[in-house]
């Protein structure tokens, strides 16, 4: 199993950015993901998750309103469009799996290396 | 939202020391409790699935137990590779929510 992360930078507050995780070695199709962020120094925190089929599990608080996931099964692929960035959201993003098909949540059993965004003036 | 009360925040032991970290929901939450350990720039690894299970390939020093509102994670001897800092995480309601961590270190 494999996740790789990417699209993160430096952004400016108030800009946009996509973040992409491409999953292979398991039916990505089969499984509900999601995308887990730890800011500088700080503790884990789940952004958002979207179930096998598609259909999105919510997100935190924090992203709400601001932050889209989706995925494409056919290129195996998690996204996570981010809209009015803030400070506040620099951090290393992980995407990650679960850890049984067809379920919202029973762990998290593989985790990406992360893709770092800075947001900054 | 449910919130999580991890303790201590960070703890000192020597090696072979039985270690103990608990974690607090704010609301029942059954058993979906999972328990991760992060080592400096690395990824969490899953440990302890659904309070109580042993993920696939993770040592049998390490346990968890619990339900409803409070749960203990356990090193039963610990070794110098548990240098790390270790998340509680509640995946029974939406949004998902991790404990603030609890960072090990060898005394």
């Amino acid at each position: 199993v494999h996740l790789v992360e990417s699209g993160g930078g430096l952004v400016e507050p108030g800009r946009s950015l996509r973040l992409s995780c491409a999953a292979s070695g398991f039916i990505f199709d089969d499984y509900t993901v999601h995308w887990v962020r730890q800011g500088p120094g700080k503790g884990l925190e789940w952004v958002s998750g979207v179930s096998w089929n598609g259909g999105a599990l919510g997100s935190a608080d924090s992203v709400r309103g601001r932050f889209t996931i989706s995925r494409d099964n056919a290129k195996n692929s998690l996204y996570l469009e981010m809209n009015s960035l803030r400070a506040e959201d620099t951090a290393l993003y992980y995407c990650a799996k679960n850890r049984v098909p067809a379920a919202h949540s029973s762990g998290f059993d593989y985790w990406g290396q992360g893709t770092l965004v800075t947001v900054s003036s | 939202d449910i919130q999580m009360t991890q303790s201590p925040s960070s703890l000192s032991a020597s090696i072979g020391d039985r270690v103990t970290i608990t974690c607090q929901a704010s609301q029942d939450i059954s058993n979906h409790l999972n328990w991760y350990q992060q080592k400096p720039g690395k990824a969490p690894n899953l440990l302890i699935y659904d309070a109580s299970n042993l993920e696939i390939g993770v040592p049998s020093r390490f346990s968890g137990s619990g339900s409803g509102t409070d749960f203990t994670f356990t090193i039963s001897s610990l070794q110098p590779e548990d240098i790390a800092t270790y998340f509680c995480q509640q995946d029974d309601n939406l949004p998902y929510t991790f404990g603030q961590g609890t960072r090990l270190e060898i005394k």
